[in-house]
Formats: structure tokens, sequence, C-alpha cells
């Protein structure tokens, strides 16, 4: 069946602008999993949703970032006034329930912020 | 903090020679641990995973070991192949504390390259 997807694959934005990503997990994936990658590291935990409940958002850097699904499906990433820092991918991964699960991880959004 | 690491950043092997790829993590408390394989442009795809009560478990052509007593985890490729060639996580995760815990942590990667 169909992977994790993830919209646009690259965005450039100038600095200041605000962004959002959208994330399609596997069909029937309870949970859904948004990470931060820079250049030449691992990802790293943004926030996490089960169903349509955002149960952890501790990764998140900053209050600019948000992250809302809404109906339980389909995620959205939102960075407001976004600054060259910001610059990164930014990876959805889905898994089937919840911990101790294998992620699926999509192909990521490459934002760059100029 | 507590967290994933890798001994070698960079490995080249020949293409055929097996390959071994090793990380170390610090949390006792994690319990779950997934390789994972990055090519250029791509998102991590799943490997294999292992759970604490094994210390081993084979794949197609991989094979994961764990060594819970030296907190140590590799990653076996027999047979390496040019598709082979990319970059490896390995990520644990321990179990939830409330609703927290669910994410996986990283390392911060092994370059495989295989040589023809």
């Amino acid at each position: 069946g169909a992977g994790v997807s993830q919209s646009p694959r690259y965005k450039v934005a100038k600095r200041g602008q605000d962004v959002a990503l959208r994330c399609d997990p596997i069909s029937g994936h309870v949970s859904l999993f948004w990470y931060q990658q820079a250049l030449g590291q691992g990802p790293e935990f943004l926030t996490y949703f089960q169903n349509e409940a955002q149960l952890d958002k501790s990764g998140l850097p900053s209050d600019r970032f948000f992250a809302e699904r809404p109906e339980g499906s389909v995620s959205t990433l939102k960075i407001q006034r976004t600054q060259q820092e910001d610059s990164a991918v930014y990876l959805c991964a889905s898994s089937l329930a919840g911990n101790q699960e294998t992620q699926y991880f999509g192909p990521g959004t490459r934002l760059l912020v100029l | 903090g507590e967290s994933v690491g890798l001994h070698l950043p960079t490995l080249s092997v020949q293409e055929g020679d097996n390959s071994i790829i090793n990380c170390a993590y610090s949390n006792s408390a994690s319990d779950y641990f997934i390789w994972y394989k990055q090519e250029s442009g791509k998102g991590p795809q799943f490997i294999i995973d292992i759970r604490s009560n094994m210390d081993k478990r084979q794949g197609q052509r991989v094979t994961v070991l764990l060594n819970k007593t030296v907190k140590h985890l590799s990653l076996q490729i027999a047979a390496t192949q040019p598709g082979d060639s990319a970059v490896y996580f390995c990520a644990e995760n321990k179990p939830p504390n409330n609703n927290a815990g669910n994410m996986l942590t990283f390392g911060g990667g092994t370059r495989l390259m295989v040589k023809p």
C-alpha cells in the first residue's frame, strides 16, 4: 500500500514568512510523529499525535512551531515567522499503534529559509 | 543527557564483504531499538528492529545484535552491495512515561560506502 507522503517536497521561504508542511500518514495508523533533521545529523523529535490528540509536543523548539491533526489522519506542521535556523528537513512518521511500534517515515520536506 | 551514538562516522567496504555498523546507547531504560537506512534525499527506511528481551534478530542479509550488558547495538550486513551505500541510523525507544516516551531517539549516523 501507499506509504507516508509529505508535501511540498521542497520549500524556500523568506525569513519572516509562515510555512505549512503537510503529512499524509499510512491509512489506519493511529500514531503520527514529526521530526526535524539538520544536515548531517539524525532526526530529532518534535511532536507526537495519537489520533487527533497531540500527546507530546516537548520537542517543538519554540512557540513559532505549531502542529495539528484535526481529524486524526492528515497532519500539518506550521512554522510562523520563519528564521534561518529553521532550515532543515522535516520528517513525518506514522505507526500502527503507539509505543514500540515500527515508525515508517515519509520522504520529508526540505525547508530553506533565506 | 542520554543519547544514542555511533562509534564510526564513515565505513568503507568492498563489494561482497560483510559490513558491521556499531551503536552505543546510554539509556538503560530503552527496550526497543531500530535500524534505519537513509539514502540521499529520502526519508529513513526501516531495516530491522529488536526488543530488549532478545539479543539477536535476523532479516534478509541483515542481523542485529543487542548487548544490554554494555549497551551496544550492531547491524551486520552480509555480502554488501553498492545499493547498500547510505547513512545508517540506530534509534531507541524507551517505555512511555504517561504520554511521553513514544518518540525515537536517533544517533548521528554512519555513512556506509561500498566500493565496487
